[in-house]
């Protein structure tokens, strides 16, 4: 079973306009995190923003917000004011433990790729 | 500036010959990772690396091989027992968990490679 799903391959979206990028998640564990990374064409991955899972409050970082809905397993990305620049893929990931604590890893799902029209 | 290395950045291979990707990191992390992508397929993990002289396997590590014999190196082997070798390979670090770090992957500029 995935552990991270993206169910949009692709969104489009206006330019100024918000848009939400979705990210349902699996694990049994109590602490974890999750991570939102983009990718442009150039293909670098750009870290944007985290949100542990035993913080009450969604997670910000300028345009960028996270809805965590931790009954839901959900962790959606909320890019407010969309730009030209914004168009690339968006990757939602969860860092994982093993059983004893001390290996972890990060799991990543299979992306959106965000368009932004001018 | 600190960062991480991936050399060479794009690669060309024939069929049934090994290939090595260096990552090199001077962040002084002491966590490596290789991810594998392809289009549609998000990034899947390979191998990783907590400390020197010790590594696991990931997801998708058959055909490939990997040494830490230095904190900053993680060099890649992409053997001939790899059936689809064609694919952007990235390289990552990370500090360890508990430092007062969220856990953050950093990653280099990636890895092409083409086998023809």
């Amino acid at each position: 079973a995935q552990k991270i799903t993206q169910t949009q391959p692709g969104m489009f979206v206006q330019e100024k306009e918000a848009v939400t990028l979705d990210c349902t998640y699996d694990t049994s564990d109590q602490s974890y995190g999750l991570f939102w990374y983009k990718q442009p064409s150039s293909g670098e991955m750009i870290f944007l923003i985290y949100q542990g899972s035993y913080d009450e409050q969604n997670a910000t970082e300028g345009r960028y917000s996270l809805n965590f809905q931790k009954a839901r397993k959900s962790a959606n990305l909320v890019i407010s004011a969309s730009q030209l620049g914004d168009s690339a893929m968006y990757f939602c990931a969860m860092r994982e433990t093993n059983s004893g604590g001390s290996n972890y890893k990060l799991t990543f799902g299979k992306g959106t790729l965000l368009t932004v029209n001018p | 500036d600190g960062g991480i290395t991936q050399s060479p950045k794009y690669l060309f291979r024939k069929e049934g010959q090994n290939v090595t990707l260096s990552c090199e990191q001077n962040l002084n992390h002491d966590a490596m990772y290789w991810y594998r992508q392809d289009p549609g397929q998000g990034l899947r993990l390979i191998y990783y690396s907590q400390i020197v002289n010790d590594f696991q396997k990931g997801d998708i590590a058959e055909g490939y091989s990997v040494s830490r014999e230095k904190k900053e190196s993680f060099p890649l082997t992409v053997t001939s027992a790899q059936k689809n070798p064609t694919a952007f390979y990235l390289c990552a670090s990370i500090e360890r968990w508990g430092t007062g770090t969220i856990g953050e992957l950093f990653f280099g500029e990636g890895s092409r490679l083409t086998v023809l």
